[in-house]
């Protein structure tokens, strides 16, 4: 997991609470990715982005924003969390396709909402 | 919508034995990948497929791809106990859609 790093690694919020999840990576890579992971449904694509200044939504937006103001850094928020947003969140990035195959996964975020 | 079902989710089995997990896709995509993850870890990648027909081993491990089927196999031969873990495959989107779509998993247990 060279090179992706997510903070933070833990953190319990309360019900309403706001918080952001930073994924930084250091190998200047186009596209990132944050996912979260649920017990029995593998890794869901919450927002995703293919370069600086943009971002998509992935297959489970609703609840998350996303922002990549700089190429190295793409930040993920829960305006007002919720329990259902107990979850580890994944960040991954990886070069533009046509320049590589591999994709780096950062250690994942712990987050309860209680 | 790109989706990706991987079977069986739960595989228990005993050491010495072969095996094989399998990865359907419901568009064209271009590029496969499988994971490893242990519990409580981040995700390890294992391969890369690129083409039809492409095949790549590591040690008890083989990846395959048919991109007309839709299909890719991680064939596991003659198991041991550290090859427990939960695999995935992942499938990328042509070029211009660059979602990557993971399947739900496949949590191997080898029993001694």
């Amino acid at each position: 997991n060279a090179g992706v790093t997510q903070t933070p690694k833990f953190r319990v919020l309360k019900t309403g609470q706001s918080m952001t999840l930073l994924c930084a990576q250091d190998m200047n890579h186009e596209y990132m990715y944050w996912y979260r992971q649920d017990p029995g449904m593998g890794l869901r694509l919450i927002h995703y982005s293919v370069g600086e200044g943009t971002t998509a939504k992935g297959e489970v937006p609703d609840g998350y924003n996303v922002s990549r103001l700089k190429k190295q850094n793409f930040l993920l928020g829960l305006e007002s969390a919720a329990p259902s947003q107990t979850s580890v969140y994944f960040c991954a990035s990886r070069e533009a396709k046509s320049s590589g195959n591999t994709i780096y996964f950062g250690e994942g975020s712990w987050l309860t909402v209680v | 919508e790109l989706k990706v079902e991987q079977n069986p989710l739960f595989l228990s089995m005993q050491e010495g034995k072969n095996y094989t997990i399998y990865c359907n896709y419901s568009t064209t995509s271009d590029r496969l990948y499988w994971y490893r993850q242990d519990p409580g870890k981040s995700l390890e990648s294992l391969f890369v497929l690129l083409s039809n027909g492409a095949v790549k081993q590591e040690g008890r491990l083989m990846a395959s791809l048919d991109t007309k089927a839709r299909l890719s196999t991680l064939h596991i031969t003659a198991a041991v106990h550290d090859l427990s873990a939960t695999y995935f495959c992942a499938v990328d989107g042509i070029f211009g859609n660059e979602k990557l779509t993971f399947g739900t998993g496949t949590r191997l247990t080898i029993i001694p």
